[in-house]
C-alpha cells in the first residue's frame, strides 16, 4: 500500500523559513516523480512544485519561485521542500503527491500539513 | 500560468446525471491528454476519479466518466449518490514554464 506521510509544518512568521518532509513506502520511491501541492483554507489545490525521480528535472509555481526549494533523497525515500521568505499567502495545508509512471498524472496524495504564516 | 475555470457549484438529485465542465487552453487541456479529475470530502486528501481524460483507477465507479473536446474537459457522474457530495478538481499537464495546473473546483451537491 502507497503511504506518504508529510511532516514539519506549524506556524512560522512572515519571513520566516521551513522545512517540510514527506516519508514515502509501499513502492519504489526512486523511480517516480513527486509534487507538492498546496491548499490555502477554504480554497482550491494549487501546484507548487515537481522533481523527477533522479532530481534531473525541477518545476515551480511562479508563486514560490525563488523562495522555495524541492528536492529528494531517494537512500531515505523522502521528499523535502524548503520554504523561505515565507508570507501570509503561504498558509496552506502541504501535500506531498506521487506521479504516474505514464505520464504526468498525480496518483495519490499524503494526508497533508498545515503551515500558518502569521505574527 | 492561470487556473483552468470550473462551475463553482453543481446540483442534482439521486440517480441524475450531472456534468462538470473544465475549460483551459491550447497550452493545456487542448493540447494534451493529460486531465485528471479529482475528489475531495471536507477535511480530505484528494482521490483521483479519471486520469488521461478518460480512464479509471482500478476501485474507481463506473459511474464516473470523463471527455475532452477542444480545450474544455469534462467529468459525468451518473446515478448520482450522496456519498459524491465533494468538491471536484481538474488538472492538467501544462506546456507553460510550470508543469501542473489545477481547476478552481466544483461543489456537487447531491439534492
Amino acid at each position: 500500500e502507497v503511504q506518504l506521510v508529510e511532516s514539519g509544518g506549524g506556524l512560522v512568521k512572515p519571513g520566516g523559513s521551513l522545512r517540510l518532509s514527506c516519508a514515502a513506502s509501499g513502492f519504489t520511491f526512486s523511480s517516480y516523480s513527486m509534487n507538492w501541492v498546496r491548499q490555502a483554507p477554504g480554497k482550491g489545490l494549487e501546484w507548487v512544485s515537481s522533481i523527477s525521480s533522479s532530481s534531473s528535472y525541477i518545476y515551480y509555481a511562479d508563486s514560490v519561485k525563488g523562495r522555495f526549494t524541492i528536492s529528494r533523497d531517494n537512500a531515505k525515500n523522502s521528499l523535502y521542500l524548503q520554504m523561505n521568505s515565507l508570507r501570509a499567502e503561504d498558509t496552506a495545508v502541504y501535500y506531498c503527491a506521487r506521479d504516474s509512471h505514464s505520464g504526468p498524472t498525480i496518483l495519490e496524495w499524503g494526508q497533508g500539513t498545515l503551515v500558518t504564516v502569521s505574527s | 500560468q492561470s487556473a483552468l475555470t470550473q462551475p463553482a457549484s453543481v446540483s442534482g438529485s439521486p440517480g441524475q446525471s450531472i456534468t462538470i465542465s473544465c475549460t483551459g487552453t491550447s497550452s493545456d487541456v487542448g493540447g494534451y491528454n493529460y486531465v485528471s479529475w479529482y475528489q475531495q470530502h471536507p477535511g480530505k486528501a484528494p482521490k483521483l476519479m479519471i486520469y488521461e481524460v478518460s480512464n479509471r483507477p482500478s476501485g474507481v465507479s463506473n459511474r464516473f466518466s470523463g471527455s475532452k473536446s477542444g480545450n474544455t474537459a469534462s467529468l459525468t457522474i451518473s446515478g448520482l449518490q450522496a456519498e459524491d457530495e465533494a468538491d471536484y478538481y481538474c488538472s492538467s499537464y501544462t506546456s507553460s514554464s510550470t508543469f501542473y495546473v489545477f481547476g478552481t473546483g466544483t461543489k456537487v451537491t447531491v439534492l
